[in-house]
């Protein structure tokens, strides 16, 4: 049984086009997470959500809208892709009162062309 | 969050326990500790945290210097399948505070 899963897996679209990653937990956490990690392996959390409700939002750009229709899925849905979106995406999952173990799901790299 | 400093890479013999170094002087009261790791491709995977005791898991030990101002992940019998990428992360313990990754050290276990 996977915890966190993604889909899809790999991702290759062109600049301008609208693209959706989606992310489900089956652990029963409240609190999901987007993470973004660059070209340069640097990993830098995006968004936040606990119970459906947006916690963290750092400075994204508003192309990019997590969706939460439930607490088991976090879907990121971004607008008009540039090339410097271009990078491997990670959703992740904790419990509300254990927010530092968050459990990773398996990435979903998205190439933008 | 406190900034942390960790060596870019290392190398370890297979068997040999791993000493992962983490320097993290402007720490508060109220931090912890956290260690995780980043097998090729693949998420993060939480290792283990402290606040200032000494603490062991499953996966590592985590020893803490008295000052509290750096810190050190120990494999304690490096495989292969621990060649990663390990971060040491500074935070308050609870609430909604973000995980702030940096560069974090990448250890290579040689045969």
């Amino acid at each position: 049984d996977t915890a966190v899963s993604q889909t899809p897996k790999y991702l290759v679209t062109q600049m301008g086009n609208d693209k959706s990653i989606k992310c489900e937990q089956n652990l029963g956490h409240d609190t999901m997470y987007w993470y973004k990690q660059d070209s340069k392996k640097f990993l830098k959390i995006m968004f936040s959500y606990n119970n459906k409700e947006l916690i963290i939002n750092e400075t994204v750009p508003n192309r990019f809208s997590p969706k939460s229709p439930d607490k088991a899925h976090l879907n990121l849905h971004i607008n008009s892709l540039e090339l410097g979106d271009s990078a491997v995406y990670f959703c992740a999952s904790s419990d509300k009162d254990i927010t530092y173990e968050q459990y990773f799901g398996p990435g979903t790299r998205l190439t933008v062309t | 969050d406190a900034k942390t400093t960790q060596p870019p890479s290392m190398d370890c013999a297979e068997g040999r326990a791993a000493n992962l170094p983490c320097n993290h002087s402007t720490i508060s009261g109220n931090e912890y500790v956290y260690w995780y790791r980043q097998i090729h491709s693949q998420g993060p995977q939480y290792i283990i945290h402290g606040l200032k005791n000494n603490e062991t898991n499953e996966m590592a030990s985590l020893i803490i210097t008295e000052d509290r101002k750096s810190s050190t992940l120990i494999l304690p019998h490096a495989t292969l399948r621990d060649t990663a990428v390990y971060y040491c992360i500074v935070r308050v313990g609870f609430g909604n505070e973000k995980l702030t990754f940096g560069t974090g050290t990448r250890l290579t276990i040689i045969p």
